[in-house]
C-alpha cells in the first residue's frame, strides 16, 4: 500500500526561484491538505481541497498556489520562493467528511530556501 | 478558532518511567481528539483518538482520556522504552466549517535513555 506519497524528499532553493511539491494518494480520499511544520511550532494548513476542482485556503497561504485536477494528485507550487518558506512540508489526505476518521500523512518535504 | 495547546519539550526519561505530555484545547461544539507521533525522518502516524466526551484512546501501551469539563487530551504510558523517542502531536478536529482539517498543537518532543 502506498498511502500518501511525496516528492522530493529533500531540496534547496535559491530565493526567487519556483518548485513544485508533489502529492499523491492512491486511497481514494477527496480530502487533501497541505501542512507546513516549523521547529516547535507544530503544523500550519496552508491550503486544502475536498474533492478534484476545488481549494481553499487555509491559515498560511500566502506565497503558495494548490491545484487538485485529480482526487489523487494535490501538487503545492512555490513561485518565488523565500526563507521564510524554509520548512518541511507534509501532505494528508482524509477518507470522509466526519470528524473522527483518520488523516494519512506523506513524509514530507524538507525544503530549504537559501 | 479552534486551538491547541501542549506542552513544551523537550521531555527525557529513563527507560521505565511514567509519561504525561499535557494537552488543552478550545473549541466550540464537540471536537474529535488525536494523538499523533512523529518518529524521526517519518511522516506523522495516528497513535490514538477519541470522539466524544469520557471516551479513552489507548494503542502501544499509550492512553488518553477525553475530558470536556477540562478541556484537556493527556497523553500517557505507564513505562517508556527507548523506541517510544519521537515527537508528539495533540490535534482536534471540530464538528463544524470546511475542510474537515486538524488543528494541531506545538508537538512535544520526547527522548527515553537506555
Amino acid at each position: 500500500n502506498a498511502g500518501v506519497t511525496q516528492t522530493p524528499k529533500f531540496r534547496i532553493l535559491k530565493i526567487g526561484q519556483s518548485m513544485t511539491l508533489q502529492c499523491a494518494q492512491d486511497m481514494n480520499h477527496n480530502y487533501m491538505y497541505w501542512y507546513r511544520q516549523d521547529p516547535g511550532m507544530g503544523l500550519k494548513l496552508i491550503y486544502y481541497s475536498v474533492g478534484a476542482g476545488i481549494t481553499d485556503k487555509g491559515e498560511v497561504p500566502n506565497g503558495y498556489n494548490v491545484s487538485r485536477s485529480t482526487t489523487e494528485d494535490f501538487p503545492l507550487r512555490l513561485e518565488l520562493a523565500a526563507p521564510s518558506q524554509t520548512s518541511v512540508y507534509f501532505c494528508a489526505s482524509n477518507p470522509r467528511p466526519q470528524g473522527n476518521t483518520e488523516a494519512f500523512f506523506g513524509q514530507g518535504t524538507r525544503l530549504t530556501v537559501v | 478558532g479552534d486551538s491547541v495547546t501542549q506542552m513544551e519539550g523537550p521531555v527525557t526519561l529513563s527507560e521505565e518511567a511514567f509519561l504525561t505530555i499535557n494537552c488543552t484545547y478550545t473549541a466550540t461544539g464537540y471536537p474529535s481528539l488525536f494523538w499523533y507521533v512523529q518518529y524521526p525522518g517519518e511522516g506523522l502516524q495516528l497513535l490514538l483518538k477519541a470522539t466524544k466526551a469520557d471516551d479513552k484512546g489507548s494503542n502501544k501501551g499509550f492512553e488518553a482520556t477525553y475530558r470536556k469539563e477540562t478541556t484537556s487530551f493527556h497523553l500517557e504510558k505507564g513505562s517508556v522504552q527507548v523506541s517510544d523517542s519521537a515527537v508528539y502531536f495533540c490535534a482536534l478536529r471540530g464538528d463544524r466549517g470546511a475542510g474537515n482539517m486538524l488543528t494541531f498543537g506545538g508537538g512535544t518532543r520526547l527522548m527515553v535513555k537506555p
